[in-house]
């Protein structure tokens, strides 16, 4: 089956610890996108990459390092520098061709940091 | 001012009602416009699209009204299965999504 993938669904990390999360999809999207999403507030965007090896900051990058070295993979690593990291964070990937077309998310991990 | 602003709600209703929420944008120059779905804990998911000319699919009406910049949703004959969270997102261009806090709606028997 055709799809994205995160994981692990919930994450325990102690303050200070770097921690990496997983986003894989098998869609043959080029475009990928990381979002954050706390209680009452909206989705926001903390990176994307619209193609292999390159990545764009998105509103809320600060604290956060991204990679893209295969069309499948996108992990997002939250770092110590992330002041508030506790959060649920969204994973999507939409194909690339010039106007919008639909961002499909996977299921998201809940990081918790104590 | 916040770029896309929604009613949290949430906004209880009977099994058959019709519903309607509203979402405001504030950049008039935003492009495209969407509803979106979120189940509790769960990804958010496609509803459908907004058009200029309105569109309508099954029980849901989406309508854009340039000139005041809103869109809304509207729902006919609530099920218990629409039960949700909805967002509304609205794209300023190809490469960023705006998304509202979304609007909770609670159908009850």
């Amino acid at each position: 089956d055709g799809g994205i993938t995160q994981s692990p669904k919930y994450l325990f990390r102690k303050e200070g610890q770097n921690v990496t999360l997983s986003c894989e999809q098998n869609l043959n999207h080029d475009a990928m996108y990381w979002y954050r999403q706390d209680p009452g507030q909206g989705l926001r965007l903390i990176y994307y990459s619209q193609i292999v090896n390159d990545f764009q900051k998105g509103d809320i990058a600060e604290g956060y390092s991204v990679s893209r070295e295969k069309k499948e993979s996108f992990p997002l690593t939250v770092t110590s520098a992330q002041k508030n990291p506790t959060a649920f964070y969204l994973c999507a990937s939409s194909t690339n061709r010039g106007s919008y077309n639909e961002q499909f998310f996977g299921p998201g991990t809940r990081l918790t940091v104590l | 001012r916040k770029e896309v602003e929604q009613d949290p709600g949430p906004f209880n209703v009977p099994e058959g009602a019709t519903v309607a929420f509203n979402c405001t944008y504030s950049n008039s120059a935003s492009q495209s416009f969407f509803w979106y779905r979120q189940d509790c804990r769960k990804e958010p998911k496609l509803l459908m699209s907004v058009y200029s000319s309105g569109n309508e699919d099954g029980r849901f009406t989406a309508q854009l009204n340039r000139a005041s910049q809103y869109i809304s949703l509207l729902i006919r004959d609530s099920k218990l299965s629409d039960s949700a969270t909805y967002l509304c997102v609205v794209i300023l261009n190809t490469d960023k999504l705006i998304f509202g806090t979304g609007t909770r709606l609670q159908v009850f028997p």
